[in-house]
């Protein structure tokens, strides 16, 4: 069974470092791309960007890129989204997704909700 | 980049009525187009996949076509558990971008 666990909810201050964690298991980890998805409260959902684990190849969103760095460790199926120093306007809920190819189906984590706040 | 649009932004419909909703890609995306269902505090759901392709354990009520820039969910008869907001994604090279949903409510 696929299966994305995501790291648990963080409660930060502005101008901290952060990063979070999605661990892959059920399929071949370096053989997909992940992406990383932000809800803002109330807000729809946007594609920040996504990895392929087997090269680190990494493509982002122009809207995040430079905002946030996105990573993975092959070894430990895990996939990363981090920040350097984040702002009030980074609270949001964070959600890991393996994307739907034309042949197979998606999956997505429970999801991780930051909150900063000073 | 392609822009993704979804129309309505709402609609209300009766139970067991038939549901429409369009989304529309600024470029052809072939057939690289996902649905997602979200329920208020939930994780989005996946409905369909490569436009027309049912994610397993989805009621057969659910149904996508269209190809290239012009896509559409249906859903044929309406139900209480249906509720949400709906979003396309368009995942034929990044950025994967989401369409802005469109909310569903029972009238």
């Amino acid at each position: 069974e696929v299966q994305l666990v995501q790291s648990g909810a963080e409660v930060k201050k502005p101008g901290e470092s952060l990063k979070i964690s999605c661990k892959g298991s059920g399929y071949s980890f370096t053989s997909y791309w992940i992406g990383w998805v932000r809800q803002m409260p109330g807000k729809g959902l946007e594609w920040m960007g996504i990895i392929y684990p087997g090269d680190s190849d990494t493509r982002y969103s122009p809207s995040f890129q430079g905002q946030v760095t996105i990573s993975a460790d092959k070894s430990i199926s895990t996939a990363y989204l981090q920040w350097s120093s984040l702002k009030a306007s980074d609270t949001a809920m964070y959600y890991c997704a393996r994307h739907p190819t034309i042949t197979q189906g998606g999956y997505w984590g429970q999801g991780t909700l930051v909150t900063v706040s000073s | 980049d392609i822009q993704m649009t979804q129309s309505p932004s709402s609609l209300s419909a009766s139970v067991g009525d038939r549901v429409t909703i369009t989304c529309r890609a600024s470029q052809g995306i072939s057939n690289y187009l996902a649905w997602y269902q979200q329920k208020p505090g939930k994780v989005p759901k996946l409905l369909i996949y490569a436009a027309s392709t049912l994610q397993s354990g989805v009621p057969s009520r659910f149904s996508g076509s269209g190809s290239g820039t012009d896509f559409t969910l249906t859903i044929s008869s309406l139900q209480p558990e249906d509720v949400a907001t709906y979003y396309c994604q368009k995942y034929n090279s990044a950025p994967f971008t989401f369409g802005p949903g469109t909310k569903v409510d029972i009238k």
